[in-house]
């Protein structure tokens, strides 16, 4: 199992492009959530789906627009890219059930100039 | 008050030593528990997991859970210099969506 894979691992855009990063996992988990990193900033939530054909904000939702395409993928669009978006973003997804552990996928590198 | 407060170090400890991270939360009806180990440059991998009070034991990690002081800790046995790296603390608060909160983590340096 390759667990929560993400493309693309780089990405560099200038102000006002669009883009979209693509996240999909084969662990069968009904849940998925994408983050972003900032430096002092912790992990924080963008937005989350709790299942298939759901989804919600999280803390910082502003620039973004997601879409759980099916139960494995779900992705992440900035429709105009601005410096402040330059961070790395994780797609994570959760077991389900009793546990509400969440596995991160290996994170995309975004640098808006 | 942050969420969850971690100390954001570093803190260095010898090899061979214990390392001990704790974090604290302020929401109260917290559930569970979570510790991610984070290389430079890697994602966020989960080392530990806890929901109930007391300790919770996998080989060299031990995770503590005190909701009544609002405090969980991980200790690190015989640490090795592998172990640095930044820990994170996370939980799933009150919300719905089974959302995790996390510390902004504390960077361990285990030195030889």
């Amino acid at each position: 199992n390759a667990g929560v894979t993400q493309t693309p691992k780089f990405q560099v855009l200038k102000t006002g492009q669009s883009m979209t990063l693509q996240c999909a996992q084969d662990m069968n988990h009904n849940s998925m959530y994408w983050y972003r990193q900032d430096p002092g900033m912790g992990l924080r939530l963008i937005y989350y789906s709790a299942s298939e054909g759901t989804t919600d904000k999280g803390e910082v939702p502003n620039g973004y627009n997601v879409s759980r395409l099916n139960k494995r993928e779900f992705s992440l669009r900035l429709e105009s890219a601005a410096p402040s978006q330059t961070s790395v973003y994780f797609c994570a997804s959760r077991s389900g059930g009793a546990g509400n552990e969440q596995f991160f996928g290996p994170g995309t590198r975004l640098t808006v100039l | 008050q942050k969420e969850v407060e971690q100390n954001s170090g570093p803190l260095s400890v010898p090899e061979g030593a214990i390392a001990s991270l704790n974090c604290t939360y302020s929401d109260r009806g917290s559930q569970s528990f979570f510790w991610y180990r984070q290389y430079s440059g890697k994602s966020p991998e989960l080392i530990m997991s806890i929901y109930s009070n007391g300790d919770k034991e996998d080989g060299r990690f031990t995770a503590q859970l005190n909701k009544a002081s609002q405090y969980v800790s991980l200790l690190i046995r015989d640490s090795q210099p592998s172990d640095s790296a930044t820990y994170l603390c996370a939980l799933q608060g009150t919300g719905g969506g089974n959302k995790l909160t996390f510390g902004t983590g504390t960077q361990l340096k285990v030195e030889l």
